[in-house]
């Protein structure tokens, strides 16, 4: 059964601390991505990853930062985090071609 | 400014009807459209993809048409169940790569016993 995990379901941190969401996948997928949800904003792209140690932003990347070290794993980082960092955060998987992406679980990040 | 839209407002039906579900999108031409299902608290799960090429594409009860004329996806689920309650999100591909989506807001459905 293929899966994308989460390291946290559910996160609570301070403002200003650096947070680091963990992501894996047992797919052997060559892309993975990170998502925010939002009530009335839906999801979007804060990073995407084609390959190890490659990245390109998405449409918020602003205040986060990612790493891609291994073929499996892909780190999502709030360097200073900010009450408006508040959200559900999503991370993805797909091979290159056209396909479905396969969802973790979700973390829910507070900053308080 | 691109743009995919899905009706925000809850679509509430009876058991044993057909949902329809609505994706328009503008400024986009992308050359394949995907369906996904979201229950609360979960990630999304993947459902279909259409081809810009395809006009139509069935699995069980779930069926979706892709008219890149008009601009416009539809959702069907036939013989709707309560299980089938959740929000469902219509995706684009935003590099024709097959890379990168963006998704609309979703619409969530309640079907009711």
């Amino acid at each position: 059964d293929v899966k994308v995990t989460q390291s946290s379901r559910y996160l609570v941190k301070r403002t200003g601390e650096k947070v680091f969401l963990e992501c894996v996948q047992d797919m052997d997928h060559e892309n993975m991505f990170w998502y925010r949800q939002d009530p009335g904003l839906g999801l979007r792209l804060i990073y995407f990853s084609y390959d190890v140690k490659m990245k390109e932003k998405g449409d918020i990347p602003e205040g986060y930062s990612v790493s891609r070290e291994k073929k499996e794993r892909f780190s999502l980082i709030l360097e200073s985090a900010s009450t408006n960092q508040t959200s559900m955060y999503l991370c993805a998987s797909s091979f290159p071609i056209p396909n479905e992406q396969f969802f973790g679980p979700g973390t829910r990040l507070t900053v308080l | 400014s691109q743009k995919i839209e899905q009706n925000s407002e809850a679509l509430n039906i009876q058991e044993g009807k057909t949902a329809t579900l609505t994706c328009n999108y503008t400024n986009y031409s992308p050359a394949y459209l995907q369906w996904y299902r979201q229950d609360p608290g979960r990630g999304p799960v993947f459902l279909l993809l259409i081809r810009e090429n395809e006009k139509e594409k069935r699995k069980e009860r779930l069926k979706v048409t892709f008219d890149t004329t008009l601009k416009q996806s539809l959702f069907h689920i036939t013989a709707s169940q309560p299980a089938d309650s959740a929000t469902y999100l219509c995706a684009l591909d935003v590099d024709n790569a097959g890379n990168m989506l963006t998704f609309g807001g979703g619409t969530r459905l309640m079907v009711k016993p």
